[in-house]
């Protein structure tokens, strides 16, 4: 069982168009990242949030992060073909700070 | 800065061989991790370092995997004998804090083992 679970798990649009990724669990934390990792790669770090109710803007990425600090979301405005790529949240729980758990992924496949 | 370094980036093997992979941190971070990710269990958390002293190896599979760090910029992850459901890409992390730290993380190491 994940502790952060992600839906979708893959998601296909057109170029243009607007999608949003959730990430959800049951537990507190007390931050929270979103992470995108292309084929052959390691994550790379996109955002932290670590404030109930922070949203914070990336170019057309906005992050938000849950009021409970339960879950958070990731929405991509006009998605292009250079967001493809797996997006994964992880967070680092305020009852065990030694473990960063990861959430299972959503698989992003922006066609041209 | 080169970033994390991992060596090999692909290794096959037959089961029973041992396998070393091999990390090397960004310098300067106090904190190293290792990753192991699949597609059915995603990206799980198998020990990591602070300060070259392992801190939590809770999630190391069994007795056949170990991990060291011998000094502040190296770190191997050993697997012997290994099995076909080792079979994974390997992440090596580091971050110079832990909570709320960015990890960076290195290329991978994918091991088939057959």
């Amino acid at each position: 069982t994940q502790l952060l679970e992600q839906s979708p798990q893959f998601l296909s649009i057109q170029e243009g168009e607007n999608l949003t990724v959730y990430c959800n669990s049951s537990s507190v934390f007390s931050s929270l990242q979103w992470y995108r990792q292309e084929p052959g790669e390691g994550p790379v770090l996109l955002v932290t949030v670590v404030t109930g109710g922070e949203v914070k803007k990336l170019k057309r990425l906005t992050f938000q992060f849950g009021d409970a600090r339960k879950d958070s979301s990731l929405h991509i405005t006009a998605a292009q073909p250079g967001d493809t790529g797996l997006y994964l949240c992880a967070g680092d729980s305020p009852y065990n700070f030694n473990k960063f758990y990861f959430g299972s992924g959503t698989k992003l496949n922006v066609k041209p | 800065d080169a970033g994390v370094i991992q060596s090999p980036r692909h290794e096959v093997t037959e089961m029973g061989q041992e396998v070393t992979l091999r990390c090397k941190p960004i310098s300067g971070h106090d904190y190293l991790f290792w990753y192991r990710q699949t597609m059915m269990r995603g990206l799980e958390l198998l020990i990591y370092f602070n300060n070259n002293v392992p801190i939590d190896d809770s999630g190391m599979p069994e007795d056949r995997f170990s991990a060291k760090m011998p000094n502040a910029s190296f770190s191997t992850l050993k697997i012997q004998p290994s099995e076909p459901r080792d079979s994974a890409v390997y992440f090596c992390a580091s971050s110079p804090y832990l909570r709320g730290g960015e990890l960076f993380f290195g290329e991978g190491s994918r091991l088939t083992v057959l």
